[in-house]
């Protein structure tokens, strides 16, 4: 079974601090996602990547950043978080298919608070 | 770009019975469609995928069919039970061609089975 981790499924931050959340999968997938979802407004993208070294933005991906060192992390970083951060944050990742999209596995989420 | 539409925020049930959830797209077809199921506080988990030259797909008591000319996919949880509880988003994959990996996200319908 494909496994998606996430660092933390709680935490609290200030105002202005800078916040990374780590995501590790463990089926040597190509692709992975940052997302956020909030009430209302479902899963909306901020990130993805499709290889090492390689990111694209999503629909939001202002107010973050992302590495992707190795194939198997992908981190989220809130450079100076603001308390329209607060909100579910998931982590998902998918096999490349070439030519179509796959399945997508996600990480149990982390729920963060922006104070 | 995409739109998708699932038909209600809610949807309450009495247990036994089919649950009948719907997902309306706008714009291209796309090429399959997938139905993930998601529990308060958790990622979401894949279900079913359903190509668009098929027009049902079955795993147990679960069944989708896909009609490409109604741009619309139904999602049946026959026989449901109080577990069946949870939000159920439906997601398509990109336009052909795109050489993106993402797929779009319907903000999900939240399904309750009451005893």
């Amino acid at each position: 079974d494909v496994k998606v981790t996430q660092s933390s499924r709680y935490l609290v931050k200030r105002t202005g601090e800078k916040v990374f959340l780590e995501c590790v999968q463990d089926m040597d997938h190509e692709n992975m996602f940052w997302y956020r979802q909030d009430p209302g407004l479902g899963l909306r993208l901020i990130y993805f990547s499709y290889d090492v070294k390689m990111k694209e933005k999503g629909d939001i991906p202002e107010g973050y950043s992302v590495s992707r060192e190795k194939k198997e992390r992908f981190s989220l970083i809130l450079e100076s978080a603001s308390t329209n951060q607060t909100s579910m944050y998931l982590c998902a990742s998918s096999l490349e298919t070439s030519g179509s999209t796959d399945t997508q596995y996600f990480g149990p989420g982390t729920r963060l608070t922006v104070l | 770009s995409q739109k998708i539409e699932q038909n209600s925020e809610a949807l309450n049930i009495q247990e036994g019975k089919t649950a009948t959830l719907t997902c309306n797209y706008t714009n291209y077809s796309p090429a399959y469609l997938q139905w993930y199921r998601q529990d308060p506080g958790r990622g979401p988990v894949f279900l079913l995928l359903i190509r668009e030259n098929e027009k049902e797909k079955r795993k147990e008591r679960l069944k989708v069919t896909f009609d490409t000319t109604l741009k619309q996919s139904l999602f049946h949880i026959t026989a449901s039970q109080p577990a069946d509880s949870a939000t159920y988003l439906c997601a398509l994959d990109p336009p052909s061609g795109a050489g993106s990996y993402q797929l779009t996200f319907g903000k999900g319908t939240k399904l309750s089975v009451i005893p």
